[in-house]
Formats: structure tokens, sequence, C-alpha cells
């Protein structure tokens, strides 16, 4: 089952924070996060697995509630090159990585 | 090391066509997924394969269909084609999709249907 993100789009000027959820209905084990900039491929940013363990970029933090099945993506003191689409992957019991519709950020100066 | 290939980059088709997509995976991964990319609804899971089988599939129809060859290469083919299957189409690789392993994505092709 497709997990939800919200908010579906955000503006920021440099500097600004900005908070991306992703919920899912069903149990999971693992939340990835990747960027998409338009025209390329998604690019990895951050694992969170069951249990606590996170895996992934420095400048970039997220958490994941196990209980509510909720993970939020913290971009603090946004950069130009944060502009791109947010995707959140979860994973249950090591079956497929679904994918949200994705989160559009966009950074100006 | 050589990323994720995905050829080719474009493609055209007519409705009624069939396609086949190809994926190079990354030197020594043996999962290989695909996804639907399509405006406003994310990237849609078509099927995972590991070590030649099929380990995982997605909710599309039976025209989409794919395979994986004993040097993990991945090819995806869609028969039948309808306007609605216009879509950039990625494969993902990875060592395997235990926990805690992350998917390097290839470029994609972009696949229209006129």
């Amino acid at each position: 089952q497709q997990p939800v993100q919200s908010p579906q789009a955000v503006i920021l000027r440099e500097g600004e924070d900005a908070v991306i959820n992703c919920s899912s209905s069903k149990a999971l084990y693992s939340v990835h996060w990747y960027r998409q900039k338009h025209g390329e491929a998604p690019v990895f940013l951050m694992i969170l697995l069951k249990g606590g363990e996170q895996k992934g970029h420095e400048k970039i933090s997220a958490s994941f509630n196990e209980k509510k099945q909720q993970s939020s993506l913290y971009l603090t003191a946004s950069q130009l090159s944060y502009s791109g689409t947010y995707f959140c992957g979860t994973d249950q019991a090591g079956t497929a990585l679904i994918f949200g519709k994705g989160t559009t950020l966009s950074v100006s100066s | 090391k050589a990323g994720v290939t995905q050829t080719p980059r474009y493609l055209i088709k007519t409705r009624g066509q069939q396609v086949t997509l190809s994926c190079s995976p990354i030197s020594g991964h043996r999962s290989v997924s695909w996804y639907q990319q399509t405006p406003g609804q994310g990237l849609q899971f078509l099927f995972e394969y590991f070590s030649e089988t099929q380990r995982n599939k997605g909710n599309f129809p039976g025209r989409f269909s794919g395979r994986q060859f004993s040097n993990s290469r991945s090819e995806m083919n869609v028969s039948t084609l309808e306007l609605g299957d216009s879509a950039l189409y990625l494969c993902a690789s990875s060592f395997d999709r235990g926990l805690g392993e992350k998917l390097f994505f290839g470029s994609g092709t972009q696949l229209s249907v006129l």
C-alpha cells in the first residue's frame, strides 16, 4: 500500500527549514528517503530502520515513529541545491520498496 | 564503478505495439527493481528480480512482464501498448533487498505511446 506524503509541495527561501512527512497504514521495517531533481534519477538520502538505526545523509536528518508508522524528513537551513522532489519509500518485512507520490520542494534565493 | 545503465533513453511507440526495455545493474548487484513514474503518481512499483527469480510484483496488468539473466541484467516488456503506458520507466539495483539496502537508480527510459 502506497505511503502518504505531506505536504505535496513546499516553497522556501534559502536558510528556511522544512519538514516532510510520510505515513503508512502498515507495519514498517524501514523507511527510505530519496531526492529526485528534474530530469535526473532519484538519489538516496536516508534509511531509517526499525529499532532506531539511521543510515544516510550528513546534512539532513529524519525520524521514524514505529508505533505510528510515520517518518519525517527534516531539512534545515535549506540551500538552493535542496530543490527537487522528495520520495519516501516504505518496506514491510523485506518486501518491495513502495514509494509515496512525492513532495516537491522549491528553494529560492 | 559504473552506475545503473538503462537503454534506450527515449522510445516512441504506437498503440498496440510491444516494447522491451533493458537495465544493467551495478556490478555485483543481484536485485533489480522496476518502477513506472508518471506526473503526480510518484514511483509505482512494477516488479523485483533477484538471482533470475521474480521476488515481488506490483499491481500492474499481465501486459507488463520482466526477466533477469544470469549476469543480473534485466529486461522489462510491455505488450499491446496503451496510451496510458506513456511514462518514465526506472530500474534500480541493490546488492540485495534486505533491510538497510539502498537502491541505485538508472536515468530511466522515457516511453511515449502515440
